[in-house]
C-alpha cells in the first residue's frame, strides 16, 4: 500500500513562516488534505480541495503540492498554531484514504 | 450543526469483539457524496483510518484490518456502527467516527474526499 511521510518535528519563531510538508507517491494522483489536531481535541480540517479552507479557519494556512510531496504553509504562526498536523491523500492502490504519520509544531 | 458522537465500551477483554456506535445530526447518510468513516489514535500515536461507509452502502475497510472490521449503517436513525473482532492490546486507542466528503476527479486532477466534522472520540481500552 502507499505512505505519506511527514517530519515528526518542526519549530517556528512566533510571527515567521512554516512549512510542513508530506511525500508520498498518491500525491502524483491526488491532493492532500490537512488536518490540525490540538491536545485532547479531535482533529480539524484546515485545508482541502488542495488550498481551500473551511469557514473559520484563518487564511495564514494554505496548501500547495508539486510532484510527490505536497505542503501546508502557516504564514506569520501564532501561538495558537502549536498543533500536531497530519496530511491526508488516497491510497493508489486501494483507492481508500491514508494518513501520514503526523508533523508536533511548536512555536517558539 | 454537523455533530458526531462515539458511544461505546470504555473496556473491551482480548479475543473480545468491540461494537461502537456513532450516532449523528445535521446531515443525512442518504445524500449523495457523503459517507461516515472511522479513524483511530493510539495514545500518543497517529490516525489510522479503519472503514468508511457511503451514502449508496458502499463500505471500504483498511486493507490492514479488513478481516476484523464490520461496518454498517441505519439511515433512518442516523447510526453508523464499527465492529471489530479479535480486539488485543494493541487497539487500544481513541476511536472517532466523522461525516465524510467523497473526491472527484477532473480533467486535470483528482481530490481526496476528506473528514469533517470528526466527534469528539472515545478512548478502548483492551485489558484482562
Amino acid at each position: 500500500s502507499s505512505e505519506l511521510t511527514q517530519d515528526p518535528v518542526v519549530s517556528v519563531a512566533l510571527g515567521q513562516t512554516v512549512r510542513i510538508t508530506c511525500q508520498g507517491d498518491s500525491l502524483r494522483s491526488y491532493d492532500a488534505i490537512w488536518y490540525q489536531q490540538k491536545p485532547g481535541q479531535a482533529p480539524v480540517v484546515v485545508i482541502h480541495d488542495k488550498n481551500s479552507r473551511p469557514s473559520g479557519i484563518p487564511d495564514r494556512f494554505s496548501g500547495s503540492s508539486s510532484g510527490k510531496t505536497a505542503s501546508l504553509t502557516i504564514t506569520g504562526a501564532q501561538a495558537e498554531d502549536e498543533a500536531d498536523y497530519y496530511c491526508s491523500s488516497r491510497d493508489i492502490n486501494n483507492n481508500v484514504p491514508l494518513f501520514g504519520g503526523g508533523t508536533k509544531l511548536t512555536v517558539l | 450543526q454537523i455533530t458526531l458522537k462515539e458511544s461505546g465500551p470504555a473496556l473491551v477483554k482480548p479475543t473480545q469483539t468491540l461494537t461502537l456506535t456513532c450516532t449523528f445530526s445535521g446531515f443525512s447518510l442518504s445524500t449523495s457524496g457523503v459517507g461516515v468513516g472511522w479513524i483511530r489514535q493510539p495514545p500518543g500515536g497517529a490516525l489510522e483510518w479503519l472503514a468508511l461507509i457511503f451514502w449508496d452502502a458502499n463500505k471500504r475497510y483498511s486493507p490492514s484490518l479488513s478481516s476484523r472490521l464490520s461496518i454498517t449503517k441505519d439511515t433512518s436513525e442516523n447510526q453508523v456502527f464499527l465492529t471489530m473482532t479479535n480486539m488485543d492490546p494493541v487497539d487500544t486507542a481513541t476511536y472517532y467516527c466523522a461525516r465524510y466528503t467523497s473526491g472527484y476527479c477532473t480533467p486535470y486532477t483528482c481530490y481526496s474526499g476528506w473528514f469533517d466534522p470528526w466527534g469528539q472520540g472515545t478512548l478502548v481500552t483492551v485489558s484482562s
